[in-house]
């Protein structure tokens, strides 16, 4: 089994939707991390939290919220879903920021 | 403002010859810097990672250089191997007495093998 899971693994909705995107962890780590990928822009950080009382706000955090319901489990929210939300989004996971262990990704489109 | 940049966004390099890639950065408080890997499909996963102390460090065929004054490091890997085709990422942080800050990511480089 993956350490960190993501579900859905693809998602197809349309505009204007409310979407939960879904991760669990089994490694015991105290901080977890959204991140989206698009092409020529890298990977850029949307929400993140140190522990489950600790949620901040990373580069790109507008039309997006989260929650981090345990320690293992930390979800992002996107409210009204909008086209230029259509990108692969990864989760991760980190024992005190040391190396990030990120999860398989859940490709995202917004029609 | 991009504080970890990757100028090249593709790269080929023939089997067995020596792939250079590299990252700049503009933020002096960085002090830790890590390579990732992404094959398509899957999350990125760590590859090798380097300290400000240093300005080397090696991990079987993959060599990560830093370069402080210019606020530069590269990953070398010797020799190339066609599972090497995938898409590296360079990430900088801060360490502090709590841990690492957040990752900070370039853009990536997709680099090619050509058998």
């Amino acid at each position: 089994d993956a350490d960190v899971t993501q579900t859905p693994r693809n998602r197809i909705t349309k505009t204007g939707k409310r979407i939960m995107l879904e991760c669990s962890q089994t490694k015991g780590h105290d901080r977890m991390y959204w991140y989206r990928q698009d092409p020529g822009l890298g990977l850029r950080l949307i929400y993140y939290s140190f522990d489950v009382k600790d949620i901040n706000k990373g580069e790109i955090s507008d039309g997006y919220s989260v929650s981090r319901q345990a320690q293992a489990k930390f979800s992002l929210s996107l409210e009204s879903a909008i086209p230029n939300q259509t990108a692969l989004y990864f989760c991760a996971t980190s024992r005190r920021g040391r190396k990030l262990f990120f999860g398989s990704g859940t490709q995202l489109s917004v029609l | 403002d991009q504080q970890v940049k990757q100028n090249s966004p593709s790269l080929s390099v023939q089997e067995g010859r020596i792939s250079i890639l590299n990252c700049d950065y503009t933020n002096s408080m960085f002090d830790y810097f890590l390579w990732y890997k992404k094959y398509p499909a899957e999350g990125p996963t760590f590859l090798i990672s380097i300290s400000s102390i240093k300005d080397k460090n090696e991990d079987g065929r993959f060599t990560v250089f830093l370069n402080k004054s210019a606020k530069h490091l590269s990953l070398h890997i010797v020799p190339s191997q066609p599972g090497d085709s995938a898409v590296y990422f360079c990430a900088a942080t801060r360490r502090t007495n709590f841990g690492n800050e957040k990752l900070t990511f370039g853009t990536g480089t997709r680099l090619t093998i050509i058998p």
